[in-house]
């Protein structure tokens, strides 16, 4: 069974510092998508940035970008130049295969930004 | 101009009542999802609908009942209503392939 792990339960930042948040997942299959979402306290579910494990090159969003390593099943998520307003919970998650397209979500890491 | 709506976005009951979540797309999308966050934030997947069709049912309690009148809609009915049930459930929705899932703004459900 695919799980997905986020070993960082809270981090904080400076603002306009950089921090990088972990994941690490299991599968065995070797197409897939990943996915960070953030999580503000409105609990709207946004979609940050998202990875095809097809891709070698890592996906970027303006301060968001990922370093996506697939041999090592990892894909940790950096934001740059932290703003007060990334101040959220953030998941990573795993899509399933394209028959249903489930998610299957970390725990969740809980980002402070320190003005 | 809302994607994926809910309602309600809160609701409080007693245990053993029976209670309905709605969901509706704009999206034209032919898979729905329902997702459980628990007070841990924990978030999963309960159940998933594409074109009005049952495709997920992760052994989730026959207390909850998914219904979908429309590729538009789906609902979530919860019969006897526990203290455990006390989450916030997501609606999402999403067109198919390796697409993007859009997710409404969640329904907090306190069970007393």
């Amino acid at each position: 069974a695919q799980t997905v792990t986020q070993s960082q339960p809270e981090m904080s930042v400076q603002e306009a510092e950089t921090v990088t948040l972990s994941c690490t997942y299991d599968t065995s299959e070797s197409d897939y998508y990943l996915f960070w979402y953030k999580q503000p306290p409105s609990r709207q579910m946004i979609l940050v940035i998202r990875q095809e494990a097809y891709k070698q090159q890592n996906a970027t969003e303006n301060r968001f970008s990922v370093n996506f390593q697939k041999a090592a099943k990892s894909f940790s998520l950096k934001i740059s130049d932290s703003q007060l307003g990334d101040a959220a919970m953030y998941f990573c998650a795993y899509r399933v295969d394209g028959a249903t397209n489930k998610l299957i979500f970390g725990t969740g890491t809980l980002l402070a930004v320190q003005p | 101009d809302t994607a994926v709506s809910q309602t309600p976005k809160y609701l409080v009951t007693q245990m053993g009542n029976d209670k309905s979540i709605k969901c509706e797309q704009n999206l034209g999308h032919d898979t729905m999802y329902w997702y459980k966050q628990d007070s841990k934030k924990f978030l999963k997947i309960m159940f998933s609908y594409n074109n009005k069709e049952l495709i997920i049912n992760e052994t989730v309690p026959n207390r909850f009942s998914p219904k979908s009148p429309d590729k538009a809609h789906l609902n979530l009915h919860i019969n006897s209503l526990e203290l455990g049930d006390s989450a916030v459930y997501f609606c999402a929705s999403n067109s198919g392939g390796w697409n993007e899932q859009f997710f409404g703004p969640g329904t907090r459900l306190t069970v007393l």
